[in-house]
């Protein structure tokens, strides 16, 4: 079945770092990937998404590529801020009838000033 | 702003009594998901609709409802929390055209308590 392989957090940076966030996948066919963030107590946000290889979704200085080759789909980010402090969700929408999500387990990012 | 809004954000209820959670959306989307997600996990999905056709998880508890009366409004309702029940729940939608389908949309969530 289709699965999100996440990087283990949680992950602590100082401001104005590189950030990487590692995303795999394992899926059948040509499924969409997302990036959500969550602050606490809030729901999931979008951050970004690519819907085909090659795809490189971007929003608020964050990037991830579509790699099918590797099947990844790692959040990049180039100088990290306090207010980037959250949990990351990478996810796939699966290709067939419903598109329901799958999720991966979430990496936290505490960013210290 | 086009949006999904839950409420309430914060609800608190007792052990085995009733408990209605909503969700309504402006987006006009067919497609309306609730989560049950606990913490530091992933959400987990409960069922879904699309328009009025419910579709139910194998592994959703028999204690978990659902209503959508019309195309804003879904509601959770959960007959007998317990105290594995509290949790945040999410309510999402995604657009109804296959473009663009594949992305949902979140509320705020409702955090539940269960005394």
């Amino acid at each position: 079945g289709n699965s999100v392989t996440q990087m283990e957090g949680p992950v602590t940076l100082s401001e104005e770092a590189f950030l990487t966030i590692n995303c795999t996948y394992t899926a059948t066919g040509y499924p969409s990937l997302f990036w959500y963030v969550q602050y606490p107590g809030e729901g999931l946000q979008l951050l970004l998404k690519a819907t085909k290889a090659d795809d490189k979704g971007s929003n608020k200085g964050f990037e991830a590529t579509y790699r099918k080759e590797t099947t990844s789909f790692h959040l990049e980010k180039g100088s990290v801020q306090v207010s980037d402090s959250a949990v990351y969700f990478c996810a796939l929408s699966e290709t067939s009838g419903t598109y329901k999500y799958i999720f991966g387990t979430g990496t936290r990012l505490k960013v210290l000033a | 702003d086009a949006m999904v809004i839950q409420n309430p954000r914060y609800q608190v209820t007792q052990f085995g009594k009733p408990v209605t959670l909503s969700c309504s959306q402006t987006l006009n989307h067919n497609v309306m998901y609730w989560y049950q997600q606990k913490s530091s996990q992933a959400p987990k999905l409960l069922f879904h609709y699309y328009d009025k056709d419910f579709n139910n998880e194998a592994d959703t508890p028999d204690n978990f409802q659902s209503r959508r009366p019309n195309t804003s409004f879904c509601f959770l309702d959960i007959r007998s929390p317990g105290l594995g029940d509290a949790a945040m729940y999410l309510c999402a939608t995604s657009r109804p055209y296959r473009e663009g389908r594949d992305t949902q949309y979140f509320g705020p969530g409702t955090r539940l308590t269960v005394l």
